[in-house]
């Protein structure tokens, strides 16, 4: 089975960092990825991790380490429309697999 | 840029009933989903379809539940007889062969009542 841990909730403030990590447990592994969804829309792609090391896109980052089954997602600059849920989520053994999700990390921005 | 449809946005209908819920995925991918997420609940894994055939399916996907690609641009989702814990938002996804992200569609809220 596959399982990922991600805390629930995450304020920070406008302009500032936040790291959002995420633990998985699988019985195969093909990648992690990123998703943010702002309330009532539709999980937007973000990242893509299949090995280890940093991913850097704009404002947003994301960090492999297969060794640990660990990865997080850093947004920079925060800005106030970047508050929404942050889903990791697990590919069993290829590309096309279906995405298992973890329950996602709901990040509030503060002004 | 392409994007994936859903019809309809929302659902409202009585237990029992059958619905259909309908997807265009983008036009040159090869690989479709539904998943579902119930209010507050973390994105779930329904059915995966490729070259035709279900390629995969979870546990939530029984009998009740099956998926048709009728011609070359529609993807269905059909649940022969609803029930109260049916109702969610059902997400269509479409992905190209190899590539590792999927595209989501804006989703159908379906009630149950």
């Amino acid at each position: 089975g596959q399982s990922l841990e991600q805390p629930s909730e995450v304020t920070a403030v406008e302009g500032a960092i936040v790291q959002i990590n995420c633990t998985y447990q699988t019985s195969g592994f093909y990648g992690l990825s990123w998703y943010q969804q702002h309330d009532g829309g539709a999980p937007t792609f973000l990242s893509y991790n299949a090995l280890d090391g940093l991913e850097e896109t704009g404002r947003f980052s994301s960090f492999l380490s297969r060794s640990d089954s660990y990865g997080y997602l850093l947004l920079q600059e925060l800005q106030m429309k970047d508050s929404a849920s942050y889903f990791c989520a697990v590919r069993g053994y290829s590309g096309n697999t279906p995405l298992v999700f973890g329950k996602g990390t709901r990040l509030s921005v503060i002004a | 840029e392409p994007e994936v449809t859903q019809t309809p946005s929302h659902q409202v209908t009585q237990m029992g009933q059958e619905v259909i819920l309908r997807c265009v995925p983008i036009s040159n991918h090869l690989y479709f989903y539904w998943y579902r997420q119930i209010l507050g609940q973390k994105v779930e894994f329904l059915v995966s379809f490729y070259n035709n055939e279900i390629s995969e399916k979870s546990e939530i996907f029984d009998d009740q539940f099956s998926v048709e690609r009728p011609d070359g641009s529609n993807f269905t989702l059909k649940i022969r007889s609803t029930k109260l814990e049916d109702s969610a938002m059902y997400f269509c996804a479409s992905g190209s062969g190899g590539a590792y992200e999927q595209y989501f569609g804006p989703g159908t809220r379906l009630t149950v009542t």
